[in-house]
């Protein structure tokens, strides 16, 4: 069975810009969840989805917005970019919402300069 | 709040020795606890879990016994080898009383083990 997959895996914006990352969650889960990891904050939630619904979410800004299609795959979009975020993205799926165990996709590494 | 801390690395041990990483939390209601490894350039992988005290998950010879008396979850390994040089992360998530999670994982902050031959 497939894995959790992330594109693009690499990324380059310029402050200001927006940008979209897209996350296939393991065939079969239904619920997505995303993390940011930096070096300075360690990782940290973003949000989950379930059913095309956000049923949880970190403490980001309202610039880092999310959602998932009828399908299970996820988006996150992040307006406005800061240098700040410069990080490693990790998507993870769940078989259903409430289940406590995530499995986790390569990631995709935005830099901002 | 909920936290999760790990001990200070990076940890640097011979082959063939033997590893622990300390991991102690703070939580409300009914925290699951998890050890997760991450190689260079890639995501996490989930290394072993367990769900209610006194619980020992295993995996790839590597134990954590979730111990509620003193919040902890040490991750242990009785021989590491070089291929386990890596960066773990310990981490929870919070369930209701009748176990479904909410979705959030709490990590530490990382510990980096590397093993020289």
């Amino acid at each position: 069975k497939a894995g959790v997959t992330q594109t693009p895996r690499y990324l380059i914006k310029t402050r200001g810009q927006q940008v979209t990352l897209s996350c296939s969650p393991i065939s079969g889960h239904r619920s997505v969840s995303w993390y940011q990891q930096t070096p300075g904050q360690g990782l940290q939630f973003l949000f989950e989805y379930f059913s095309e619904t956000q049923r949880n979410k970190g403490n980001f800004p309202g610039r880092f917005s999310g959602r998932q299609f009828s399908n299970s795959r996820s988006e996150m979009n992040v307006s406005t970019l800061e240098l700040g975020d410069s990080a490693l993205y990790l998507c993870a799926s769940s078989l259903l919402a409430g289940a406590n165990e995530q499995f986790f996709g390569p990631g995709t590494r935005l830099t901002v300069l | 709040g909920n936290s999760v801390t790990q001990m200070e690395g990076p940890v640097t041990l011979s082959e063939e020795a033997f590893l622990t990483i300390n991991c102690t939390y703070t939580a409300t209601g009914y925290p699951s606890l998890f050890w997760y490894v991450q190689y260079p350039g890639e995501g996490l992988q989930l290394l072993l879990k367990a769900t209610k005290a006194d619980d020992k998950g295993s995996n790839k010879g590597f134990e954590a016994t979730y111990r509620k008396e003193t919040t902890s979850f040490h991750l242990e390994k009785g021989s590491v080898q070089v291929s386990d040089s890596a960066v773990y992360f310990c981490a929870l998530i919070l369930s209701n009383a009748g176990g479904t999670s909410y979705g959030k994982l709490t990590f530490g902050q990382g510990t980096i083990l590397t093993v020289h031959p």
